[in-house]
Protein backbone atom coordinates (compact mmCIF):
# COMPACT_ATOMS: atom_id res chain seq x y z
CA UNK A 1 0.00 0.00 0.00
CA UNK A 2 1.64 3.07 -1.15
CA UNK A 3 -0.95 5.52 0.96
CA UNK A 4 -2.01 7.17 -1.81
CA UNK A 5 -5.73 6.72 -2.47
CA UNK A 6 -7.87 7.16 -5.44
CA UNK A 7 -11.58 7.01 -5.63
CA UNK A 8 -13.58 5.48 -7.77
CA UNK A 9 -11.85 2.27 -8.42
CA UNK A 10 -13.90 1.66 -11.63
CA UNK A 11 -16.24 4.51 -13.50
CA UNK A 12 -18.36 3.59 -15.68
CA UNK A 13 -19.85 6.22 -18.00
CA UNK A 14 -21.64 7.50 -21.52
CA UNK A 15 -20.16 9.45 -23.84
CA UNK A 16 -20.51 12.87 -23.27
CA UNK A 17 -20.75 12.95 -19.91
CA UNK A 18 -18.40 14.43 -17.32
CA UNK A 19 -16.41 12.62 -14.33
CA UNK A 20 -14.63 13.94 -11.37
CA UNK A 21 -11.55 11.64 -10.08
CA UNK A 22 -10.20 11.89 -6.98
CA UNK A 23 -7.01 11.26 -5.08
CA UNK A 24 -5.23 11.58 -1.71
CA UNK A 25 -1.87 11.97 -1.51
CA UNK A 26 0.69 10.15 1.47
CA UNK A 27 0.37 12.50 4.69
CA UNK A 28 2.63 15.03 4.12
CA UNK A 29 2.93 15.12 0.67
CA UNK A 30 2.58 18.27 -1.27
CA UNK A 31 3.07 17.15 -5.46
CA UNK A 32 0.37 15.13 -6.70
CA UNK A 33 0.75 13.72 -10.44
CA UNK A 34 -1.90 12.84 -12.93
CA UNK A 35 -0.76 10.18 -15.46
CA UNK A 36 -3.31 8.15 -18.04
CA UNK A 37 -2.46 5.06 -19.49
CA UNK A 38 -4.38 3.53 -22.38
CA UNK A 39 -3.71 0.54 -24.84
CA UNK A 40 -3.13 2.87 -27.99
CA UNK A 41 -1.46 5.97 -26.03
CA UNK A 42 0.54 3.95 -23.40
CA UNK A 43 1.44 6.01 -20.05
CA UNK A 44 1.15 9.33 -20.50
CA UNK A 45 1.90 11.92 -18.01
CA UNK A 46 -0.84 14.40 -17.97
CA UNK A 47 -0.05 16.95 -14.89
CA UNK A 48 1.52 18.17 -12.25
CA UNK A 49 0.37 20.47 -8.82
CA UNK A 50 2.70 21.46 -6.08
CA UNK A 51 0.67 22.78 -2.89
CA UNK A 52 -2.43 24.16 -4.99
CA UNK A 53 -0.29 25.39 -8.01
CA UNK A 54 0.28 23.95 -11.33
CA UNK A 55 3.59 22.80 -11.68
CA UNK A 56 4.44 20.85 -15.13
CA UNK A 57 1.43 20.22 -17.67
CA UNK A 58 1.94 17.15 -20.17
CA UNK A 59 -0.96 15.98 -22.56
CA UNK A 60 -3.58 16.95 -21.56
CA UNK A 61 -7.11 17.50 -23.59
CA UNK A 62 -8.29 20.75 -23.24
CA UNK A 63 -11.32 18.94 -21.97
CA UNK A 64 -10.00 17.99 -19.35
CA UNK A 65 -8.76 19.58 -15.94
CA UNK A 66 -7.34 19.14 -12.47
CA UNK A 67 -6.76 21.41 -9.60
CA UNK A 68 -5.44 20.33 -6.16
CA UNK A 69 -7.31 21.94 -2.89
CA UNK A 70 -6.02 23.33 0.33
CA UNK A 71 -5.89 20.04 2.16
CA UNK A 72 -3.91 18.75 -0.81
CA UNK A 73 -6.51 16.32 -2.50
CA UNK A 74 -7.06 16.50 -5.82
CA UNK A 75 -9.19 16.38 -8.60
CA UNK A 76 -9.10 15.23 -12.32
CA UNK A 77 -12.12 16.61 -14.13
CA UNK A 78 -12.75 14.63 -17.50
CA UNK A 79 -15.71 16.44 -19.51
CA UNK A 80 -17.26 16.24 -23.06
CA UNK A 81 -15.90 12.20 -22.75
CA UNK A 82 -15.45 10.15 -25.73
CA UNK A 83 -14.97 6.25 -26.43
CA UNK A 84 -11.13 7.15 -26.83
CA UNK A 85 -10.81 8.24 -22.82
CA UNK A 86 -11.56 4.85 -21.54
CA UNK A 87 -8.25 4.47 -19.57
CA UNK A 88 -6.64 4.17 -16.43
CA UNK A 89 -5.73 6.82 -14.91
CA UNK A 90 -3.03 6.98 -11.92
CA UNK A 91 -2.54 9.85 -9.43
CA UNK A 92 0.72 9.73 -7.97
CA UNK A 93 2.24 11.71 -5.15
CA UNK A 94 5.77 12.87 -3.92
CA UNK A 95 7.19 15.19 -0.82
CA UNK A 96 7.98 18.00 -3.67
CA UNK A 97 11.71 18.35 -3.37
CA UNK A 98 12.37 19.07 -7.17
CA UNK A 99 15.34 16.19 -8.08
CA UNK A 100 15.84 12.97 -9.94
CA UNK A 101 15.65 11.14 -6.22
CA UNK A 102 12.46 12.86 -5.32
CA UNK A 103 10.17 9.83 -5.58
CA UNK A 104 6.74 9.64 -6.79
CA UNK A 105 4.27 6.93 -5.26
CA UNK A 106 1.56 5.64 -7.12
CA UNK A 107 -1.83 5.01 -6.25
CA UNK A 108 -4.14 2.33 -7.46
CA UNK A 109 -5.65 3.77 -10.08
CA UNK A 110 -9.55 4.60 -11.41
CA UNK A 111 -10.32 2.51 -14.80
CA UNK A 112 -13.05 4.25 -16.59
CA UNK A 113 -15.01 3.07 -19.19
CA UNK A 114 -16.45 5.17 -21.64
CA UNK A 115 -19.27 3.52 -23.57
CA UNK B 1 9.14 15.92 -29.39
CA UNK B 2 10.51 13.52 -27.02
CA UNK B 3 10.01 9.86 -28.06
CA UNK B 4 10.62 6.78 -26.13
CA UNK B 5 10.84 3.28 -27.89
CA UNK B 6 10.99 -0.30 -26.13
CA UNK B 7 10.34 -3.44 -27.01
CA UNK B 8 7.01 -5.13 -25.84
CA UNK B 9 8.20 -8.23 -24.88
CA UNK B 10 10.84 -10.32 -23.42
CA UNK B 11 10.79 -14.26 -21.87
CA UNK B 12 13.82 -15.12 -19.77
CA UNK B 13 14.41 -18.52 -17.99
CA UNK B 14 14.40 -17.96 -13.90
CA UNK B 15 17.85 -17.48 -13.14
CA UNK B 16 19.52 -15.98 -16.26
CA UNK B 17 20.00 -12.22 -16.30
CA UNK B 18 16.98 -10.02 -18.26
CA UNK B 19 18.05 -6.95 -20.50
CA UNK B 20 15.63 -4.56 -21.16
CA UNK B 21 16.23 -2.25 -23.62
CA UNK B 22 15.28 1.30 -24.47
CA UNK B 23 16.02 4.18 -26.94
CA UNK B 24 14.68 7.73 -26.91
CA UNK B 25 15.30 10.60 -29.46
CA UNK B 26 15.76 13.89 -27.25
CA UNK B 27 19.24 14.89 -27.01
CA UNK B 28 18.58 17.30 -24.23
CA UNK B 29 17.41 14.42 -21.75
CA UNK B 30 19.21 15.07 -18.34
CA UNK B 31 17.24 11.96 -16.40
CA UNK B 32 16.29 8.57 -17.67
CA UNK B 33 13.91 6.18 -15.24
CA UNK B 34 13.02 2.81 -15.31
CA UNK B 35 9.72 1.75 -13.55
CA UNK B 36 8.17 -1.35 -12.54
CA UNK B 37 4.58 -1.94 -12.96
CA UNK B 38 3.14 -5.18 -11.10
CA UNK B 39 -0.60 -6.53 -12.75
CA UNK B 40 -3.23 -4.20 -11.04
CA UNK B 41 -0.36 -1.79 -9.54
CA UNK B 42 0.77 1.68 -10.19
CA UNK B 43 4.22 2.34 -10.97
CA UNK B 44 7.61 2.01 -8.85
CA UNK B 45 10.51 3.85 -9.17
CA UNK B 46 13.88 1.02 -10.00
CA UNK B 47 16.37 3.52 -10.64
CA UNK B 48 17.73 6.48 -12.49
CA UNK B 49 20.73 8.04 -14.32
CA UNK B 50 22.09 10.85 -14.59
CA UNK B 51 23.04 11.71 -18.44
CA UNK B 52 26.46 12.31 -17.70
CA UNK B 53 26.63 8.84 -16.07
CA UNK B 54 27.47 5.72 -18.35
CA UNK B 55 26.33 2.98 -15.74
CA UNK B 56 24.62 2.72 -12.57
CA UNK B 57 24.60 -0.36 -10.31
CA UNK B 58 22.25 -1.38 -7.63
CA UNK B 59 21.81 -4.16 -6.53
CA UNK B 60 20.62 -6.98 -8.96
CA UNK B 61 19.99 -4.04 -11.23
CA UNK B 62 22.57 -2.18 -13.94
CA UNK B 63 22.15 0.53 -15.85
CA UNK B 64 23.98 1.23 -19.02
CA UNK B 65 23.71 4.64 -20.83
CA UNK B 66 24.66 5.13 -24.45
CA UNK B 67 24.19 8.66 -25.10
CA UNK B 68 25.93 9.05 -28.23
CA UNK B 69 23.54 6.52 -29.36
CA UNK B 70 20.71 6.99 -26.87
CA UNK B 71 20.26 4.15 -25.80
CA UNK B 72 19.42 3.22 -22.54
CA UNK B 73 19.21 -0.88 -20.92
CA UNK B 74 18.19 -2.59 -17.81
CA UNK B 75 19.99 -5.62 -16.84
CA UNK B 76 18.42 -7.76 -14.04
CA UNK B 77 20.55 -10.00 -12.55
CA UNK B 78 19.72 -13.83 -11.81
CA UNK B 79 15.90 -12.75 -12.55
CA UNK B 80 13.14 -14.25 -10.44
CA UNK B 81 9.34 -15.11 -10.33
CA UNK B 82 8.67 -11.77 -8.76
CA UNK B 83 10.26 -9.52 -11.42
CA UNK B 84 7.97 -10.57 -13.86
CA UNK B 85 6.54 -7.08 -14.76
CA UNK B 86 6.24 -4.53 -17.23
CA UNK B 87 9.11 -2.25 -17.35
CA UNK B 88 8.82 1.29 -18.17
CA UNK B 89 11.77 3.33 -19.61
CA UNK B 90 10.91 7.48 -18.97
CA UNK B 91 13.07 10.12 -19.57
CA UNK B 92 12.84 14.07 -18.58
CA UNK B 93 14.79 17.02 -19.56
CA UNK B 94 14.23 19.41 -16.73
CA UNK B 95 14.32 18.75 -12.95
CA UNK B 96 13.83 15.73 -13.25
CA UNK B 97 10.77 13.41 -12.44
CA UNK B 98 8.68 16.13 -13.17
CA UNK B 99 7.42 15.86 -16.76
CA UNK B 100 8.43 12.28 -17.46
CA UNK B 101 8.07 10.66 -21.06
CA UNK B 102 7.63 7.16 -21.04
CA UNK B 103 8.01 4.46 -23.35
CA UNK B 104 5.69 1.84 -24.42
CA UNK B 105 6.43 -0.93 -21.42
CA UNK B 106 8.22 -4.19 -22.17
CA UNK B 107 6.39 -7.01 -20.50
CA UNK B 108 8.57 -9.27 -18.86
CA UNK B 109 7.94 -12.89 -18.42
CA UNK B 110 9.78 -15.44 -16.49
CA UNK B 111 10.07 -18.75 -17.36
CA UNK B 112 10.00 -21.45 -14.65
Amino acid sequence: DSGVTQTPKHLITATGQRVTLRCSPRSGDLSVYWYQQSLDQGLQFLIHYYNGEERAKGNILERFSAQQFPDLHSELNLSSLELGDSALYFCASSVGRRGPRETQYFGPGTRLLVL
Amino acid sequence: GEDVEQSLFLSVREGDSSVINCTYTDSSSTYLYWYKQEPGAGLQLLTYIFSNMDMKQDQRLTVLLNKKDKHLSLRIADTQTGDSAIYFCAESTNFGNEKLTFGTGTRLTIIP
